[in-house]
């Protein structure tokens, strides 16, 4: 299956700055997926990236606060903007595994925590 | 909508007992694919097995195995000879369409202990 490499596993950051998460996949893949997961909860998609045009996002979720950028066919970066306490979660990348057909890889996660 | 359902937010079994984890979902869709991830303190999400909705032969990977039940929009999970390492979240979920602009919808996860 494809491999993803997930940039940092995870991080404490103080309220107001920025985290710019990175995720590197081993093969080219068409579209990649963010998804956040709140402490003791199921994933919630944020957004798809395709590369060469805008992220789509999910209700709720919008480009000021989570901008991603998808510059090439295998990498992918997620920012989480002006964080506050509720940001405190994990995030995951996701890809369509090219290998394993429909079924999708995720990355290790970030552990992000917001003081 | 489309939704999945996991009614059972903590199962726990003997190690080498068998346990059987529930999910049901909702889509008027024909054509999908239905998963089971594995989320163990890692939090590394791990596919344990895959099931295509056109496929009446229910999915088996070693000891995982799945029941499927498309008129009832059933999909439960069994783990037979459960090991030690199998404790985790375990989340069911589905994709529809067969192009990679779909997005997976996700159950709320049953926790799994395997008590030794």
């Amino acid at each position: 299956s494809a491999v993803i490499s997930q940039k940092p596993s995870r991080d404490i950051c103080q309220r107001g700055t920025s985290l710019t998460i990175q995720c590197q996949v081993d093969s080219q893949v068409t579209m990649m997926f963010w998804y956040r997961q709140q402490p003791g909860q199921s994933l919630t998609l944020i957004a798809t990236a395709n590369q060469g045009s805008e992220a789509t996002y999910e209700s709720g979720f919008v480009i000021d606060k989570f901008p991603i950028s998808r510059p090439n066919l295998t990498f992918s970066t997620l920012t989480v903007s002006n964080m506050s306490p509720e940001d405190s979660s994990i995030y995951l990348c996701s890809v369509e595994d090219p290998r394993t057909l429909y079924g999708y890889t995720f990355g290790s996660g970030t552990r992000l925590t917001v003081v | 909508a489309q939704t999945v359902t996991q009614s059972q937010p903590e199962m726990s079994v003997q190690e080498a007992e068998t346990v059987t984890l529930s999910c049901t979902y909702d889509t008027s869709e024909n054509n999908y694919y239905l998963f089971w991830y594995k989320q163990p303190p890692s939090r590394q999400m791990i596919l344990v097995i895959r099931q295509e909705a056109y496929k009446q032969q229910n999915a088996t990977e070693n000891r995982f195995s799945v029941n499927f039940q498309k008129a009832a929009k059933s999909f439960s999970l069994k783990i037979s000879d459960s090991q030690l390492g199998d404790t985790a979240m375990y989340f069911c979920a589905f994709v529809v369409g067969l192009t990679s602009y779909d997005k997976v919808i996700f159950g709320p996860g049953t926790s799994l202990s395997v008590i030794p």
